[in-house]
Order: C-alpha cells, then sequence, then structure tokens
C-alpha cells in the first residue's frame, strides 16, 4: 500500500528553528511537495522536491533523500503566521498525489 | 476571477438529496482534481480530469460523479448524499497532469449531510 507518515503535532517558540518529517512508501516517485494549511483555509504550495537535496526558498528549506524515503520541511525564525498545518504528497507513478495527514505547528511566544 | 473558485461556501443537505459543487478556475489548466478533506486524514482524491473531455477516478470516487465539459469547469455532483460525505472538498487545478505541477486549490466547500 501507499503511506506517507508525519508528525500529527508539534510546538516549537516564535523566533526558533522547527524541522518537520515525513517518511514516505509510495508506487513509483515523482516528486515531493510540502503545502501549508491554515485553519479553516486552502492549502498553498511551500516546495516541491524531485532529485535528493536541500532546497532553500527564505525561512523555508525542504530536504529530500529518495533511498531513505525520507523528506523534512525546516522552518527558521519562526513567525506567529507560522502556526498552521504543514502537509507532505508524493506524485505516485501515476502522478497523482497521495498526501500525508498533515503536521498542525503551534507557535508558542 | 482569480484564480480557482467554488461555491457553495457551506451547505447544509438532508440525506438522500442530490447535490452539485462547483469549481471554476481561469488560470487554463488542463488538470483538475476533487479531493475530500476529514480530520485526522490527508486530502483525499475522489476524482481528476487530465484535460477536458477526460475524468478519472481516484482514491474514493464511489457515490460522486464529475463531468468536464470545457478547461475552466469542474462540477463534483452527489447523487444521494450519505452522511459519510459530511468533509470540505476542495477543488484543484494545475499546469500540467503529469507531475512536478503544483496545485493551486480552491477555497473548499464545507458540507455537512444529516
Amino acid at each position: 500500500g501507499q503511506n506517507i507518515d508525519q508528525p500529527t503535532e508539534m510546538t516549537a517558540t516564535e523566533g526558533a528553528i522547527v524541522q518537520i518529517n515525513c517518511t514516505y512508501q509510495t508506487s513509483g516517485f515523482n516528486g515531493l511537495f510540502w503545502y501549508q494549511q491554515h485553519a479553516g483555509e486552502a492549502p498553498t504550495f511551500l516546495s516541491y522536491n524531485v532529485l535528493d537535496g536541500l532546497e532553500e526558498k527564505g525561512r523555508f528549506s525542504s530536504f529530500l533523500s529518495r533511498s531513505k524515503g525520507y523528506s523534512y520541511l525546516l522552518l527558521k525564525e519562526l513567525q506567529m503566521k507560522d502556526s498552521a498545518s504543514y502537509l507532505c504528497a508524493v506524485s505516485d507513478s501515476n502522478y497523482q498525489l497521495i498526501w500525508g495527514a498533515g503536521t498542525k505547528l503551534i507557535i508558542k511566544p | 476571477i482569480a484564480g480557482i473558485t467554488q461555491a457553495p461556501t457551506s451547505q447544509i443537505l438532508a440525506a438522500g438529496r442530490r447535490m452539485t459543487l462547483r469549481c471554476t478556475q481561469d488560470m487554463r489548466h488542463n488538470a483538475m482534481y476533487w479531493y475530500r478533506q476529514d480530520l485526522g486524514l490527508g486530502l483525499r482524491l475522489i476524482h481528476y480530469s487530465n484535460t477536458a473531455g477526460t475524468t478519472g477516478k481516484g482514491e474514493v470516487p464511489d457515490g460522486y460523479s464529475v463531468s468536464r465539459a470545457n478547461t475552466d469547469d469542474f462540477p463534483l455532483t452527489l447523487a444521494s448524499a450519505v452522511p459519510s460525505q459530511t468533509s470540505v472538498y476542495f477543488c484543484a487545478s494545475s499546469d500540467s497532469g503529469s507531475g512536478g505541477g503544483e496545485q493551486f486549490f480552491g477555497p473548499g466547500t464545507r458540507l455537512t449531510v444529516l
């Protein structure tokens, strides 16, 4: 079967750094996406990795290891507005996205 | 219109009623998708369309149907609603159905079936 695992909830302090992990087992791999979803809103795109390594985009970075079936999203200099759910999704052999349940990130002052 | 819109925003529906959720995008994207999102679960694909005139079944298609008569519109129909279809429904689109394409989401429809 296909499976995406990520922690249900994490808590971090404003100004700190947090790493959200995602492991996956899918039939085929055509890239991994991270999305941000604020409560009551639609998901919005953060990053896309298809090759191994780190992709940096401002305060957010995403890492991929295809051999390990592993990715993480790194958020630096946390702000209160970063409180949201972070969704990991893998594009499978049919180019359909398989989604994790999301990690709810709580930022404390 | 800017991006992707959905209607209605929310709806309470009696079981057994027919309901169509509307989705329209103005980005000329080829691919469109319908997902449902339930607490504690990831987004689950209901149906998709890689291009106008074609549709396909996703992970949870039973009880739902779609059509794609043109590029912009992708309505989702519940023929006879049941309480287990209570969920938040998101429509999304992407430039290509073949991987690598960021999906853009509509604001969602919150549906309650009683």
